[in-house]
């Protein structure tokens, strides 16, 4: 059964970068795609981007600029990494695991999330 | 971008009863469309995909229906562990959007 854990410094200043890192156990992370998602505090949900078995990467344009998403194949690790963090950047930061098919495209398991709070 | 609006944002109801959320998008996505569940202080839980399919696992309770730019989640008959609050989200095309999210409460 497949397991994800995110980890990370809890507390990031503003203007520096967020660096997360989410742990696959349970299953090779190169036969999936892999999701960030991130959530404000009491808001919903922001798809934040995604990598491909591939390698190839895709990112939402709201945060195109500041996100690179990358994937440790030897440790079984994918990473976030959000440049020029703001207070609006406070939010729980979630990893899923991707499932494409022909007719359907779903995140079906999902890390615990952790809390990352931009303050100085 | 396409939007994704729920309704309502918030609903109250009782053990036992049938509720129904809405989720529209702001242009057709065919059949690409999921539910999801969150419960305080943790993640997401996909429920339904593709408009309709139960994700294993999931009681049957639950189902979707619509197609195009509208679509429902229905939850039969609320179990306790059904208060929560559900997303749906479009996977038709980038970036990926969720809707704002439908609480469901105790009344």
């Amino acid at each position: 059964q497949v397991q994800l854990q995110e980890s990370g410094p809890g507390l990031v200043k503003p203007s520096e970068t967020l660096s997360l890192t989410c742990t696959v156990s349970g299953g090779s992370i190169s036969t999936h795609y892999w999701s960030w998602i991130r959530q404000p505090p009491g808001k919903g949900l922001e798809w934040i981007g995604d990598i491909y078995d591939s390698g190839n990467t895709i990112y939402n344009p709201s945060l195109k600029s500041r996100v690179t998403i990358s994937v440790d194949t030897s440790k079984n690790q994918l990473s976030l990494k959000l440049s020029s963090v703001t207070a609006a950047d406070t939010a729980v930061y979630y990893c899923a695991r991707g499932v494409r098919s022909y007719y359907y495209e779903i995140m079906d398991v999902w890390g615990q999330g952790t809390t990352v709070t931009v303050s100085s | 971008d396409i939007q994704m609006t729920q309704s309502p944002s918030s609903v109250s109801a009782s053990v036992g009863d049938r509720v129904t959320i809405t989720c529209r998008a702001s242009q057709g996505i065919s059949s690409w469309l999921a539910w999801y569940q969150q419960k305080p202080g943790k993640a997401p839980k996909l429920l339904i995909y593709a408009v309709s399919s139960l994700q294993s696992g999931v009681p049957s309770r639950f189902s979707g229906s619509g197609s195009g730019t509208d679509f429902t989640l229905t939850i039969s008959s609320l179990q306790p562990e059904d208060f929560a609050t559900y997303y749906c989200q479009q996977t038709n095309s980038f970036p990926r959007t969720f809707g704002q999210g439908t609480k469901l409460e105790i009344k």
